[in-house]
């Protein structure tokens, strides 16, 4: 089973504070992609990286993909109370893109 | 467009009970997925349905059964639940299955407890 992992676990942090959030893994992704979840709700889509070395940014969110492909990297800057929630990432493992894996996820917790 | 929708929201079962939890998409979509969510554990895929008319198993898939019943609906059925199958069920669909992961739309969730 290929593994995924995230981390850290849990992180609360103040308003305005900036934080990274890493996914990594022993093997390489094909593709990868960031949702966010809310509590009582499904998960909801932020970013989606296919490219080593990719950068993409979303308002105050950057997102980074591994030149290697087998790590990625949420920063956000100057979080926001709105941004509490769970971050996920999800890869493809292979070509035929059956091998979707989450990782377990990083709870943030945003306090004013 | 309603998106993804799943019904029942909350479930009780005993142990033994069997049930089906239902899901349909309005968007068209080719893929279809059942995952379920333990704390801790993240997002474990069931079932997929990559097209309508097939199925295949995911990372957890004993204790399930699938079916896809048309290109909206696919169902996951729970023949004798169990203890460990206390969990939150979500269900999602994409336009297509391939390796370039393609956005998943999730449902709201069924949260099933099992006693």
């Amino acid at each position: 089973t290929q593994l995924l992992e995230q981390s850290p676990q849990f992180l609360s942090i103040q308003e305005g504070e900036n934080l990274t959030v890493y996914c990594n893994s022993s093997s390489v992704f094909s593709s990868l992609q960031w949702y966010r979840q809310e509590p009582g709700e499904g998960p909801v889509l932020l970013v989606t990286v296919v490219t080593g070395g990719e950068v993409k940014k979303l308002k105050r969110l950057t997102f980074q993909f591994g030149d290697a492909r087998k790590d990625s990297s949420l920063h956000i800057t100057a979080a926001q109370p709105g941004d509490t929630g769970l971050y996920l990432c999800a890869g493809v493992f292979n070509q035929a893109g059956t091998a979707l894996i989450f990782g377990k996820g990083t709870t943030l917790s945003v306090s004013s | 467009n309603a998106g993804v929708t799943q019904t029942p929201k909350f479930q009780v079962l005993k142990t033994g009970q069997s049930m089906t939890l239902q899901c349909a998409q309005d968007m068209n979509h080719n893929s279809m997925y059942w995952y379920r969510q333990d704390p801790g554990m993240g997002l474990r895929l069931i079932y997929y349905s990559a097209s309508e008319g097939t199925t295949d198993k995911g990372e957890v898939p004993n204790g399930y059964n699938v079916s896809r019943l048309n290109k909206r609906e696919f169902s996951l059925r729970l023949e004798s639940a169990a203890p460990s199958q206390t969990s939150v069920y979500f269900c999602a669909s994409s336009e297509v299955w391939g390796w370039r992961l393609r956005e998943q739309f999730f449902g709201p969730g069924t949260r099933l407890t099992v006693l």
